[in-house]
């Protein structure tokens, strides 16, 4: 059965610094990978995908993901932050052998942006 | 161009009681996926629709059930209730694969039910 793991359930990061949520995945097949946000009272937004070719996503809002298959690895990064980033974050993982089968997600990363 | 809607918006229920959530899926796309998240919690996979079938199905006992209608719009319906299924309930929309659908579920808003 597949998992996801997200490290960090909160990063703090200080305005216009970089910012990295890390995410690592258990799977015995391929994979498809997905970063989601969730801001406050709403549903998820698709940031990047990843399902195959090159390893490095770049995103929505300026972020990019880079898939590591030898670390099991799809951490979100983003080079200068804004308040506006200020969400939960969710990292998911299909199986591609099933097509539009049920996404597995990790626990979620809560980025709160300080100003 | 609409994407994922879902209604009501907020429901409260009492324990026993049965709910009806309704989901209706982005413009082209045909299946239609639920997802209950619970507070502070990333969202779990309840069962997922096709023409009009179940197709597959996550940890969730039978109180849990769901239909999908010939306009690809579905309902999730929750027998029984509990106070632990307080929840976020999130509907997701996708095209199916073996119509060249790419491999990306669309999420509405949710639908936040409270049982007391």
């Amino acid at each position: 059965a597949q998992s996801v793991t997200q490290l960090d359930s909160q990063v703090p990061v200080f305005e216009e610094a970089p910012v990295e949520l890390r995410c690592n995945y258990s799977s015995s097949v391929s994979v498809y990978l997905f970063w989601y946000v969730q801001y406050p009272n709403q549903g998820l937004q698709l940031l990047l995908k990843y399902l195959s070719g090159s390893t490095l996503v770049k995103g929505i809002n300026g972020f990019e993901a880079e898939f590591n298959k030898s670390q099991t690895s799809f951490h979100l990064r983003k080079p200068s932050v804004h308040i506006s980033d200020t969400a939960e974050y969710f990292c998911a993982v299909s199986d591609p052998d099933f097509g539009n089968e049920k996404l597995t997600f990790g626990t979620g990363t809560r980025l709160t942006i300080i100003p | 161009d609409a994407g994922v809607t879902q209604s009501p918006t907020h429901l409260i229920k009492t324990r026993g009681q049965q709910v009806t959530l309704r989901c209706s899926p982005k413009s082209g796309h045909d299946t239609v996926s639920w997802y209950q998240q619970a507070l502070g919690q990333g969202p779990q996979f309840i069962f997922q629709y096709y023409e009009e079938e179940e197709r597959q199905r996550g940890n969730f006992p039978d109180r849990f059930s769901g239909h999908q209608f010939p306009n690809y719009s579905s309902e999730l319906n929750v027998n029984a209730l509990l106070l632990g299924d307080s929840a976020l309930y999130l509907c997701a929309s996708s095209e199916a694969r073996g119509r060249g659908g790419q491999e990306t579920q669309y999420f509405g808003p949710g639908t936040r039910l409270l049982v007391l």
